[in-house]
């Protein structure tokens, strides 16, 4: 059980473009769902906090209008690079949790690269 | 200073080793200690947790926290090549989807066999 996907797992657009990243719990209602960034050797950069029908809680630093995440649903949160740069390249990690006091189940990531 | 300090690695250890992986953090609030396992270019696989100070085991896995000296161990008995991989520490003050992780950088192991 507790099982998230994430699609696509590698995506390559160009410079300007805007890209979209879907996080499904595949098997449970999550209630949150986490955007993460990381960088090669370095640590898991929490970006924003999802709740489903409200809007995301965005980090300190990270640009909410270029950085669009939607959680329509207990199963889907969507993270859209808007206008992406090279260095928007990087690997993004979603989690989703079920319920307070729950744990935090990490997707695969998508490796974004931006030419 | 970071809040949680991991040192990268690279630790290298033939298969059967005893395999000791450690973080050090600077917040005193953190209560609740995590141990994630990522192999490349896959997300974080929660292994082990543990809530305040003391020792847990899973298998041949042990987690220890000392949170008097804001130090967190993880042990590996007996590693296996499969148990290469990065293992990143987290931490937060509390369990739950309401209170945010804080990561090391993490370590990257490798068993040879």
């Amino acid at each position: 059980g507790a099982v998230v996907s994430q699609h696509p797992s590698r995506v390559i657009c160009k410079s300007g473009t805007s890209v979209k990243i879907e996080c499904r719990s595949l098997d449970f209602q999550a209630t949150t769902m986490f955007w993460y960034r990381q960088f090669p050797k370095q640590s898991l950069m929490l970006m924003a906090t999802s709740n489903e029908g409200s809007k995301a809680t965005y980090e300190q630093g990270v640009e909410k209008d270029k950085f669009l995440i939607n959680h329509a649903s207990l199963t889907l949160s969507t993270l859209t690079v808007t206008s992406a740069h090279p260095e928007d390249s990087s690997f993004y990690i979603c989690s989703a949790s079920e319920a307070m006091g729950s744990e935090q189940y990490f997707g695969p990531g998508t490796r974004l690269t931006v030419t | 200073q970071k809040e949680v300090e991991q040192d990268p690695g690279p630790l290298s250890v033939p298969e059967g080793a005893i395999v000791s992986l450690n973080c050090t953090y600077s917040n005193s609030a953190f209560q609740y200690f995590m141990w994630y396992r990522q192999y490349s270019r896959k997300g974080p696989e929660l292994l082990m947790y543990t809530y305040s100070s003391g020792n847990k085991e899973d298998g041949r896995f042990t987690a220890q926290v000392d949170k008097s000296s804001k130090y967190i161990s993880l042990f590996i008995r007996d590693s296996q090549p499969s148990d290469s991989a990065t293992y990143l520490c987290a931490m937060s003050p509390r369990r739950g989807s309401n209170y945010k992780l804080t990561f090391g950088k993490g370590t990257l192991l490798t068993v040879n066999p």
